[in-house]
């Protein structure tokens, strides 16, 4: 079943923060985020596995709450390459395949 | 350097024409992934291989075909049995343990029925 992603769109002036969230009915064993620019390929950003560890990359981290099943991606001081569509993809136990959200559309504006 | 190359960007499909879109990695990995995006939409799997000569329908498989013969190689065929194929495709490709390394993503074909 698709994870559920929240919001679907927001807007941001720079500077500013924003939290995407990614929610799933069922148990998950990793959650990895991509960004993706309008027309081109999701480029990775990180992973998070079961055990409710937070990561970072630059201003970009994540956390993954294994017992609600939910990650969340924290933009932090937003700059204008943060824009596109952000997805989270899920993982069952270790079933190798990867089940992705709607997408939340990301707008940042000088 | 290594990557995963899509082909073609671009595709015209006439109604009632299967038509075949390329996927090839120089990465050595294992798994290959069929995804397909509608404007505004998520990417929705249609079919996976984890081994050469093995594949897996995924949620959307119906109108398509693929093959996997090399473990560089993951075609995917949209036959006329697709009644909308109208979409952009992407392919990935991951190692086996995905967990840990995620996927790899080609840059993409837009497929138009015309």
């Amino acid at each position: 079943q698709q994870p559920v992603q929240s919001p679907q769109a927001v807007i941001l002036r720079e500077g500013e923060d924003a939290v995407i969230n990614c929610s799933s009915s069922k148990a998950l064993y990793s959650v990895h985020w991509y960004r993706q620019k309008h027309g081109e390929a999701p480029v990775f950003l990180m992973i998070l596995l079961k055990g409710g560890e937070q990561k970072g990359h630059e201003k970009i981290s994540a956390s993954f709450n294994e017992k609600k099943q939910q990650s969340s991606l924290y933009l932090t001081a937003s700059q204008l390459s943060y824009s596109g569509t952000y997805f989270c993809g899920t993982e069952g136990d270790a079933g190798n395949m990867l089940t992705f959200g709607g997408g939340t559309r990301l707008m940042v504006k000088p | 350097d290594g990557g995963i190359t899509q082909s073609p960007k671009y595709l015209f499909r006439k109604e009632g024409q299967n038509v075949t879109l390329s996927c090839e990695q120089n990465l050595n990995h294992d798994a290959m992934y069929w995804y397909r995006q509608d404007p505004g939409q998520g990417l929705r799997l249609i079919y996976y291989s984890q081994i050469v000569n093995d594949f897996q329908k995924g949620d959307i498989a119906e109108g398509y075909s693929v093959s996997r013969e090399k473990k560089e190689s993951f075609p995917l065929t949209v036959t006329s049995a697709q009644k909308n194929p109208t979409a952009f495709y992407l392919c990935a490709s991951s190692r086996k343990q995905v967990q840990n390394y995620g996927y790899t993503f080609g840059s993409g074909t837009r497929l138009t029925v015309v």
